[in-house]
């Protein structure tokens, strides 16, 4: 298992709400990348944090947001919830030191009703 | 035409088969290829990690990037039961996390 791990496990929220997840990247890793995977597909990227700034963000709309603390641990935040945002949402945890590539989270399933 | 692309499967093997995985993928300027393994309702777990291209061995599995060809292939020998699971190719511009673009993976079966 990696060193990265997220909180909480499942979610089920309604739609309009907002939403945030957590996650503790491996220890001596300072980039973290949040990725949605619906079912059946493969993870898409939403945004990357380096240094506690975003640093790239994929093909998501403004109500995904997050946060990077001094730890390099991460939040990600959803607003206005829509049907469509239920996925396992995933983080990924690296170091950029040319040498080692990301590691994953376990995941937060998200169910929105 | 997907930036990346991968039989979703399933496949299904009997143990001890070897097993050949593919991707194809659209922009020449991937450097970066990993194979990862997710189980059901799991995280991907990183299996193979290719700079370039050639081929890479670790224990039963292979994996081979072709870049002229835009393929890379992972293989598993002698495949247990323990395998099932989705593969998931992915490639990047870079090894920490941007631009990272995952195929739908391929869903195996081995079979006891």
């Amino acid at each position: 298992e990696t060193g990265v791990t997220q909180s909480p496990t499942h979610l089920i929220k309604t739609r309009g709400q907002q939403v945030t997840l957590r996650c503790s990247s491996q220890s001596g890793h300072n980039t973290v990348s949040w990725y949605q995977q619906a079912l059946g597909q493969g993870p898409q990227f939403i945004f990357q944090y380096y240094r506690e700034e975003e640093n790239g963000r994929g093909n998501f709309p403004p109500r995904f947001s997050g946060l990077q603390f001094p730890n390099y641990s991460s939040e990600l935040n959803v607003n206005a919830l829509e049907l469509d945002d239920s996925a396992l949402y995933l983080c990924a945890s690296s170091t950029r030191s040319g040498t080692d590539t990301q590691y994953f989270g376990p995941g937060t399933r998200l169910t929105v009703l | 035409q997907k930036e990346v692309e991968q039989d979703p499967g399933p496949l299904s093997v009997p143990e001890g088969a070897i097993v050949s995985l593919n991707c194809t993928y659209s922009n020449s300027a991937f450097q970066y290829f990993m194979w990862y393994r997710q189980y059901s309702r799991k995280g991907p777990e990183l299996l193979m990690y290719t700079y370039s291209s050639g081929n890479k061995e670790d224990g039963r599995f292979t994996a081979q990037v072709d870049k002229s060809s835009k393929y890379i292939s992972l293989f598993i020998r002698d495949s247990q039961p323990s395998d099932s699971a989705t593969y998931l190719c992915a490639m990047s511009l870079d090894n920490y996390g941007q631009n990272f673009v995952f195929g739908p993976g391929t869903r195996l079966s081995v079979l006891p």
